[in-house]
């Protein structure tokens, strides 16, 4: 079975522009969570998907946005881009909430 | 505020011999731990996970410990193997998929 797959695996944007980030979850599986990790730290809950619903959102503004798609895919969003949102993109999905969350490779974002 | 705090940024160990990785949480509403190794250009992988239920759990050379009073958690690796070498993050959930990382600690296996 293929992993958690992202795309793309690098982007290079410039100050106000916007970003969609894109992920496809291991079969099965019908909960997508999104993770920002900026270099040095950790990965930062953003949102959590489980059905097409959201289920879950952490302290990010409202410039960040995703969706779930009826296949389970997901879309990141983040509108008007700062230099502060490079960060590597993690997408994780698993099963149930008894389930662990697989981790894609993620999407590096460089902001310029 | 670092809910889940991993204090010591780098660690090196002989290949061999044991690694013990430590982590401290403040959250008493956490109730199930992870420990996740990262390679460079990968994403997290998962590798050994502990209920609040639990003091001990273990996985082949992993071996995950839980002292709910002193809210701290560490990761023993035995023997360490130069594979091992990576970061390794600690994550807490209070039961709602919402995973909290902590900074991560870059293990060194020297041989």
């Amino acid at each position: 079975d293929a992993g958690v797959t992202q795309s793309p695996t690098h982007l290079i944007k410039t100050r106000g522009q916007h970003v969609t980030l894109r992920c496809s979850p291991i079969s099965g599986h019908k909960s997508v969570s999104w993770y920002q990790q900026v270099l040095g730290q950790g990965p930062q809950f953003i949102f959590q998907y489980y059905e097409k619903e959201e289920r879950g959102r952490g302290n990010f503004p409202d410039r960040f946005s995703a969706r779930q798609f009826p296949n389970y895919s997901s879309e990141l969003n983040v509108n008007a881009l700062l230099l502060g949102d490079s960060a590597l993109y993690l997408c994780a999905s698993w099963r149930t909430s008894t389930d662990t969350q697989y981790f894609g490779p993620g999407t590096r974002l460089t902001v310029l | 505020d670092q809910q889940v705090k991993q204090n010591s940024p780098s660690l090196s160990v002989q290949e061999g011999r044991i690694s013990i990785l430590n982590c401290d949480y403040t959250n008493s509403m956490f109730d199930y731990f992870l420990w996740y190794k990262k390679y460079p250009a990968e994403g997290p992988t998962f590798l050994i996970s502990i209920s609040s239920i639990k003091d001990k759990n273990e996985d082949g050379r992993f071996t995950v410990f839980l002292n709910k009073s002193a809210k701290h958690l560490s990761l023993h690796i035995v023997p360490s193997q130069p594979g091992d070498s990576a970061v390794y993050f600690c994550a807490a959930s209070a039961g709602d998929d919402k995973i909290i990382f902590g900074k991560g600690t870059r293990l060194h296996i020297l041989p």
